[in-house]
């Protein structure tokens, strides 16, 4: 069974700085893409970065492009996601996802971050 | 970058009725377009992959279509447990956008 489970979120003032991680289970990590996807409280899903199986390639989303930073150690099957320069509107909850295929994709529960003075 | 635009942004149905929710891409995306199902405090779940197949589990009456820049998601009788946010997604390439979402309430 596929698990993904986050942690690292909390709250953080702006300017701040914080690490997302997600623990990967039950597939072999280190061949598939991973991505994270966040949801501001009751908006909608935005797409905030992904990376490829080995780690070599990445993409960032314009609206955290310079201060995310996503990475992987596929020798802990484990995703992170750094991020600095945090900002009000940072605030979201950040799904782990895993396109294991077209016809399945996997979510973990989410990470909660809160970015306030 | 494509973009998805849903609509409309809120069905208002009762049990039993269809409900038809559309999704429309800038510019074609093929068959690559995935449906999403979210409920209050729950991570989205699958229901259509490539415009047209149903993920694993997904209950025949949840059925998608379309191709290009035009699709629909169509619930053909909702249950009680069908009420919730349905997103789309394109999955051509990086960045796999979504659409803002169309919520299905009850009427």
């Amino acid at each position: 069974e596929v698990q993904l489970l986050e942690s690292g979120g909390g709250f953080v003032p702006p300017g701040g700085s914080l690490r997302l991680s997600c623990a990967a289970s039950g597939f072999t990590f280190s061949s598939y893409a991973m991505t994270w996807v966040r949801q501001a409280p009751g908006n909608g899903l935005e797409w905030v970065s992904a990376i490829d199986a080995p780690g070599d390639r990445s993409y960032t989303a314009d609206s955290v492009k310079g201060r995310f930073t996503i990475s992987r150690d596929n020798s802990k099957d484990t995703l992170y996601l750094q991020m600095n320069s945090l900002r009000a509107e940072d605030t979201a909850v950040y799904y782990c996802v895993n396109d294991y295929s077209n016809s399945r994709i996997y979510w973990g529960q989410g990470a909660l971050v809160t970015v306030s003075s | 970058e494509f973009v998805l635009t849903q609509s409309p942004a809120t069905l208002s149905l009762s049990p039993g009725e269809r409900a038809t929710l559309s999704c429309r891409a800038s510019q074609s995306v093929s068959n690559f377009l995935a449906w999403f199902q979210q409920k209050p405090g729950q991570p989205p779940r699958l229901l259509i992959y490539d415009a047209s197949n149903r993920a694993t589990g997904i209950p025949a009456r949840f059925s998608g279509s379309g191709s290009g820049t035009d699709f629909t998601l169509t619930i053909s009788s909702l249950e009680p447990e069908d009420f919730a946010v349905y997103y789309c997604q394109h999955r051509v390439n990086w960045p796999f956008t979504f659409g803002p979402g169309t919520k299905v309430d009850m009427k």
